[in-house]
């Protein structure tokens, strides 16, 4: 199965911008892999946040974007605040199966 | 309001056969897909298996053959039959579903131990 990358840790200041990637081993990451992002804090179950590259869901807060980016899918995070550290996941599509992204500690 | 109740995990020695339901209110699961997760304890996020609104199914190489997901329209409720479970299969078991939004459950334990 395709093994997806993300960076295992990120750290961004209050306020700031930061931006978490998805790549996969075979190729480029495009919107055929229908790319999803989920949040998850400690003890909870995951939230998605993001659907289908970059369709934010009714609950995920508008500084949230997702985006492909040179061959990669990614997750901006605009005006950080302390609620968003989390790990966050991506997951996307291979002709019918999935694969996760091995998740990215955000620390804020 | 858009509801996703997993149960029937436990503790099951190896070899030992689980079933795990998804009740799904506020969707239909027969008009959109869900999927099921797992994830380890202190690990990442581990996809397992999917139902598609067209009744075709997919799994994870780690559990095909082992692993059967269905559905109940009538009961709104999603299922993973859970056969020749291994150590490695311990975790927590989350359903989603993909309509609009994309809602998970809270998740039900599921213990492979001798």
């Amino acid at each position: 199965q395709a093994v997806v990358t993300q960076e295992p840790s990120l750290t961004v200041s209050p306020g700031g911008t930061v931006t978490l990637t998805c790549d996969s081993r075979i190729g480029s990451v495009t919107s055929r892999h229908h790319p999803y992002w989920f949040q998850q804090k400690p003890g909870q179950a995951p939230r998605t946040l993001i659907s289908d590259t970059s369709n934010r869901q009714s609950w995920t807060p508008a500084r949230f974007s997702g985006s492909l980016l040179g061959g990669k899918a990614a997750l901006t995070l605009s005006g950080a605040r302390p609620e968003d550290e989390a790990y966050y996941y991506c997951f996307l599509s291979f002709s019918g199966s999935w694969v996760f992204g091995g998740g990215t500690r955000l620390t804020v | 309001e858009i509801q996703l109740v997993e149960s029937g995990g436990g503790f099951i020695q190896p070899g030992g056969s689980l079933r795990l339901s998804c009740a799904v209110s506020g969707f239909t699961v027969s008009n959109n897909h869900v999927t099921w997760v797992r994830q380890a304890p202190g690990k990442g996020l581990e996809w397992v298996s999917v139902i598609y609104d067209s009744g075709d199914t997919n799994y994870a190489d780690s559990v095909k053959d082992r692993f059967t997901v269905s559905r109940d329209s009538s009961d709104n409720t999603v299922f993973l039959q859970m056969d020749s479970l291994r150590a490695e299969d311990t975790a927590a078991y989350f359903c989603v579903g993909f309509g609009g939004n994309s809602y998970w459950g809270q998740g039900t334990p599921v213990t492979v131990s001798s």
